[in-house]
């Protein structure tokens, strides 16, 4: 397997643009996470899935934030209208068993809005 | 909050010497895991102790836990210029989901 895909590595936006970044978990993976990481707050869940249903999205920061699983395979984390303090590392993970193993991270997607 | 808190902050050491890392946490957990993250990557998952174990090895990894202090600590053992890296722990509380984790230790292993 190649392991949890992100795209883009890289996005570089302007204020108010939305922004759409993808996952492609593991095969058979159940659970799909995306995290959000910055100097200041570390590593922060944003949102889980379980069998494509978003479970828990209280981390979701504004409704700004959204964020779909239309199939096992693919994932999709969308911010509309973007802003600066959007910037920093997205995560995407997968997981068998929920948390009782451990999670595959993908290489994540940084974004930076100016 | 249930983030655990990693001691040092930031670890440096030379080729060939043991680094030991520390995360305290508040609330009881159903198991303890540890990440590394090299700069610009994913994390990667190193190992995971439950909380009815007291320790656990994998290779030159050697991970403690300590329900009692609410502690666990991470050894890397002969430590190597590639071993340089962040590395998190992350819990899995009693009664939540989801894993919590910690702002990490910079580790600086010089040749």
């Amino acid at each position: 397997d190649a392991g949890v895909i992100q795209s883009p590595r890289h996005e570089v936006t302007e204020m108010g643009q939305e922004v759409t970044l993808r996952c492609k978990p593991i095969s058979g993976h159940d659970y799909l996470f995306w995290y959000r990481q910055t100097m200041m707050r570390g590593l922060e869940l944003l949102i889980y899935f379980n069998n494509n249903v978003p479970i828990d999205d209280s981390g979701m920061p504004e409704d700004r934030f959204s964020a779909k699983m239309p199939n096992a395979s693919f994932s999709t984390l969308k911010i509309q209208p973007s802003e600066p303090r959007d910037s920093a590392v997205y995560f995407c993970a997968s997981s068998f068993r929920q948390s009782l193993d451990g999670y595959t991270f993908g290489s994540g997607t940084r974004l930076t809005v100016v | 909050s249930q983030q655990g808190e990693e001691d040092p902050q930031a670890l440096s050491i030379q080729e060939g010497e043991n680094a030991t890392m520390n995360c305290s946490y508040k609330t009881s957990i159903n198991n303890l895991q540890w990440y590394r993250q090299n700069s610009g990557r994913g994390l990667v998952h190193l190992i995971l102790i439950r909380s009815n174990e007291r320790e656990k090895h994998s290779g030159r990894l050697r991970v403690t836990l300590d329900t009692s202090k609410k502690s666990s600590s991470l050894l890397i053992t002969a430590s190597r210029a590639a071993d340089t890296a962040s590395y998190f722990c992350a819990t899995l509380h009693s009664g939540y989901s989801t894993l919590t984790f910690g702002k990490g230790t910079m580790l600086l292993v010089s040749p």
